[in-house]
């Protein structure tokens, strides 16, 4: 079955790169998704990548895919205190139901 | 833009209650769904809905039903509550575009059964 797996926990500094790690098995995942939620809040779609993609950036973020060994990361760059939250991946795969990992959260200092 | 939007925010529940989460979206997206988030496990799939009529299971779906009898409302039903259902609900849908599907979240339930 599906599965989605990443860190609990990242801390890094105010103005250091973040990098969240995610792994997933199902490899018939047609797209890949980073979520971002806040304290209390929803969750909202940071960026995500097409499975025959191996990257894509969108101004801090960077999306890394590696699809032989089912990998995904997401790099933050100049990390800012406002990017403190909890980051899900999730995966849809061809049943089109979108299965979430557990989230890392990330925090940073100041 | 109302977007996705769950109701109640919040409610308590007795043991063996029953209570029914409405999550409403004004897309006209044809996929739905329903998630539990606890701590340390993310957000597990409850039910889902691709299309109009229809639902399906997820990861977690014991203790509850669904319903998608109009495309842009999916109700999840609790029989009869157990603690073990407290949990922060989160309902969200999506559609499958050209330029890449996303999927828009409601702020969430909080549900505590005592």
């Amino acid at each position: 079955g599906e599965d989605v797996e990443q860190s609990l926990f990242l801390s890094v500094r105010e103005g250091d790169s973040s990098v969240i790690n995610c792994t997933y098995t199902d490899s018939s995942s047609t797209y890949l998704y980073w979520y971002k939620q806040e304290p209390g809040a929803g969750l909202q779609l940071l960026t995500y990548i097409f499975s025959n993609m191996d990257m894509k950036q969108d101004q801090r973020l960077t999306v890394l895919l590696n699809k032989k060994d089912k990998h995904l990361s997401l790099r933050i760059a100049d990390t800012q205190t406002g990017d403190s939250a909890i980051y899900f991946c999730a995966e849809r795969g061809a049943t089109n139901k979108l299965i979430f990992g557990t989230g890392t959260l990330l925090a940073v200092q100041p | 833009n109302a977007g996705v939007t769950q109701t109640p925010k919040f409610r308590v529940l007795k043991t063996g209650q029953s209570m029914t989460l409405l999550c409403a979206q004004d897309m006209n997206h044809e996929y739905m769904y329903w998630y539990r988030q606890d701590p340390g496990m993310g957000l597990r799939l409850i039910h889902y809905s691709v299309g109009e009529g229809t639902t399906a299971k997820g990861e977690v779906p014991d203790g509850y039903n669904v319903s998608r009898l109009k495309k842009q409302n999916f109700l999840l039903g609790l029989e009869s509550a157990a603690p073990s259902q407290t949990s922060v609900y989160f309902c969200a849908s999506s559609q499958i575009l050209p330029g890449g599907p996303e999927a828009f979240f409601g702020q969430g339930t909080r549900l505590t059964v005592v």
